[in-house]
């Protein structure tokens, strides 16, 4: 595809449930970022992969959140035993040789 | 010190006015500051972005100004239409290529 892609688009889920992320980068794009927006804010950053370099995890709110990047390509994030304040647009950004960073559409999670 | 300060929130302007937006940050390590639109439902999408070597950059109806010194920047829509109505975010970069983002800047252009 031309872009980044992101599924599902909405995700609705019960507190506690485990739910999973999906991210496809553009293609040959050698870094993947996953932000976090909450409602009316900015975005917050999450996670960071780079080639095959280990992640740069600092911005995970709590050890509930874990992503990986499967063949350098798409991602998933995962976020465990999901909490209220969990809600929030999930994006996902990819970045190739320059600086700029593409961002996908984002996946609406709400918990109840 | 990773933060970057945005405002106003929110800002409504008639159609030809020009909106306003403006950041401050404290960190001297970033090096390349982006502005990003971000249209409901959608991710955002990157508008303009400049480098502190830099004090103005022009892009179309886009411009950015830099005051390195006071560590502040901020973007102006010339003659702002209706379709610019969006929300608007600044961010910084520094090592390591994560984005720190403004609160964002809702901007509303009447016709």
């Amino acid at each position: 595809g031309a872009g980044v892609s992101q599924s599902p688009s909405n995700k609705v889920t019960e507190k506690g449930k485990d739910v999973e992320l999906r991210c496809d980068p553009i293609s040959g794009h050698t870094a993947l970022y996953w932000y976090r927006q909450s409602l009316g804010q900015g975005l917050e950053f999450l996670i960071y992969f780079q080639g095959n370099s280990a992640p740069d995890k600092s911005g995970l709110p709590s050890d509930r959140f874990s992503a990986e990047r499967t063949g350098g390509s798409v991602s998933t994030l995962t976020i465990q035993r999901t909490q209220q304040e969990d809600s929030a647009v999930y994006l996902c950004a990819s970045r190739g040789a320059n600086n700029e960073q593409f961002f996908g559409p984002g996946t609406r999670l709400t918990v109840l | 010190q990773q933060q970057v300060k945005q405002s106003p929130q929110s800002l409504i302007v008639q159609k030809g006015g020009i909106p306003i937006i403006n950041c401050a940050y404290e960190n001297t390590a970033f090096d390349y500051f982006p502005w990003y639109q971000q249209f409901p439902g959608k991710g955002p999408a990157l508008l303009i972005a400049i480098r502190p070597d830099v004090s103005e950059k022009k892009e179309g109806r886009f411009t950015i100004s830099f005051n390195k010194s006071a560590k502040q920047f901020s973007l102006h829509i010339m003659d702002s239409q209706p379709g610019d109505s969006a929300t608007y975010f600044c961010a910084a970069k520094a090592a390591g290529n994560k984005l720190t983002f403004g609160g964002g800047t809702r901007v509303l252009v009447k016709p």
